[in-house]
């Protein structure tokens, strides 16, 4: 069965604090994983995409690495304006299969 | 702007009285899907679409139909909304090939009583 999990469900971090996200996935035949941010009543907004096990991807303070079974998205540094729902979803080339998403609050 | 857009944003309804919330793209996608989004469920797909007449079902279809006769256009139907429907809905869009991220609407929110 085709699925994604993330972790934590929630994460509390003081600004400039690292930390990382994992999103831990099962797929017949990855064809992309991806990751979206999305803010209190808005749709998700596209950051990466990875495509296979070594790739890593960086945009400003993120970071997103693969492996065969997870992906981590690693926030450097963070400021109270990263606050938001952080979700992972792969996709089989038909269908796009999401997690449930972290909720990270950056306090200043 | 390329956008995906989504109407109504709110929409108040109550059980038994069809509904029909409209998506549109601009960006010549090939793939279209619609989601619904729920506390501790996540999102999940109802129903996408590789092309113009084609749709398949997604993960939670019963309830819901669509239609594809225009590439931009991808309405989700509601022939007889239940209380179990009242949630947050999204479109989205994609070049059809391998990688291709989606892009979202920004949501409908639908109460049904």
């Amino acid at each position: 069965e085709d699925q994604v999990t993330q972790s934590p469900e929630a994460l509390r971090l003081q600004e400039g604090e690292s930390s990382s996200l994992n999103c831990s996935y099962t797929v017949s035949g990855l064809r992309g994983l991806f990751w979206y941010r999305q803010d209190p009543g808005k749709g998700p907004e596209f950051l990466f995409t990875l495509y296979s096990a070594g790739e890593e991807k960086e945009k400003e303070r993120l970071k997103a690495t693969l492996t065969k079974k997870e992906s981590f998205l690693h926030i450097t540094a963070p400021k109270p304006e990263d606050s938001a729902t952080y979700l992972c979803a792969v996709t089989n080339g038909n269908q796009f299969y999401f997690g449930t998403g972290t909720s990270l609050t950056v306090i200043p | 702007e390329a956008q995906v857009t989504q109407n109504p944003r709110y929409l108040i309804t109550v059980t038994g009285k069809k509904l029909t919330v409209t998506c549109s793209q601009n960006m010549n996608h090939e793939y279209m899907s619609w989601y619904r989004q729920d506390p501790g469920l996540g999102l999940r797909q109802i129903y996408y679409s590789m092309n113009v007449e084609v749709t398949d079902k997604g993960d939670v279809p019963e309830g819901y139909k669509v239609s594809r006769k225009e590439k931009r256009n991808f309405p989700l139907i509601l022939e007889s909304p239940s209380p179990n429907q009242t949630s947050l809905y999204f479109c989205a869009s994609s070049f059809n090939r391998d990688g291709s991220p989606l892009h979202f609407g920004n949501g409908t929110r639908l109460t049904v009583t």
